[in-house]
């Protein structure tokens, strides 16, 4: 079936420190990637997305680029600022070994970022 | 965007009584809302997809009569933990889709930490 390998963390930064989360994923066929991020307290949120190879998904910064050959899908950002600091969860949907509209989760990576 | 919104947040009980928790849609129709499952340092688990008038379909592994789900309204589905032991305690999380089945967005609640003493 399908599965998504994410970096464990949890990850400590300065604030505007270059950030990567690394994940990749276990699919046939053709998935789309995500990224949720859930800050404290609150339920997961999309980030970004990719539904085919070599797209780029892109959002308040962050960018992850669906890359095919080496099946990755890492989330980057530049500079973090300390409202960064949550838990980033990769997730994939609709490889076959899952189903259309079934998402599979990384662990999640909890991000902290120091003033 | 669209709001969903889980009640309680938090909840202890005692161990064999019944939970009950709810996840509301509240600016949108959800025909399919999903249950899931987080432990510390753990993914989401998907336990059950709720769809609105029929029976949930259970992932493997998740014990229906112990976890019972009823989508009863395009914007209600609820999750009874039923005599709860304290193995149950966890982060349950829904979310619901908007829009098409294989297109729509998924919005998640905010959560509910059931602890069972």
């Amino acid at each position: 079936g399908d599965s998504v390998t994410q970096m464990e963390g949890p990850v400590t930064l300065s604030e505007e420190a270059f950030l990567t989360i690394n994940c990749t994923y276990t699919a046939t066929g053709y998935p789309s990637l995500f990224w949720y991020v859930q800050y404290p307290g609150e339920g997961l949120q999309l980030l970004l997305k990719a539904t085919k190879a070599d797209d780029k998904g892109s959002n308040k910064g962050f960018e992850a680029t669906y890359r095919k050959e080496t099946t990755s899908f890492h989330l980057e950002k530049g500079s973090v600022q300390v409202s960064d600091s949550a838990v980033y969860f990769c997730a994939l949907k609709g490889g076959r070994g899952g189903s259309n509209y079934k998402l599979t989760f990384g662990k999640g990576t909890l991000l902290t970022v120091n003033p | 965007g669209a709001v969903v919104s889980q009640h309680p947040s938090r909840v202890i009980c005692k161990s064999g009584t019944s939970v009950k928790i709810e996840c509301r849609s509240l600016d949108f129709q959800a025909t399919t809302m999903f249950w899931y499952r987080q432990f510390p340092k753990k993914s989401l688990m998907l336990m059950a997809t709720s769809n609105e008038g029929s029976k949930a379909t259970y992932e493997q592994g998740v014990e229906k009569d112990k976890f019972l789900i009823n989508h009863a309204s395009l914007t209600l589905s609820t999750l009874t933990v039923t005599s709860a032991h304290p193995e149950d305690s966890s982060f349950y999380i829904c979310s619901a889709q908007s829009g098409g089945r294989n297109t729509g967005e998924l919005f998640f609640g905010e959560g509910s930490r059931l602890t069972v003493l």
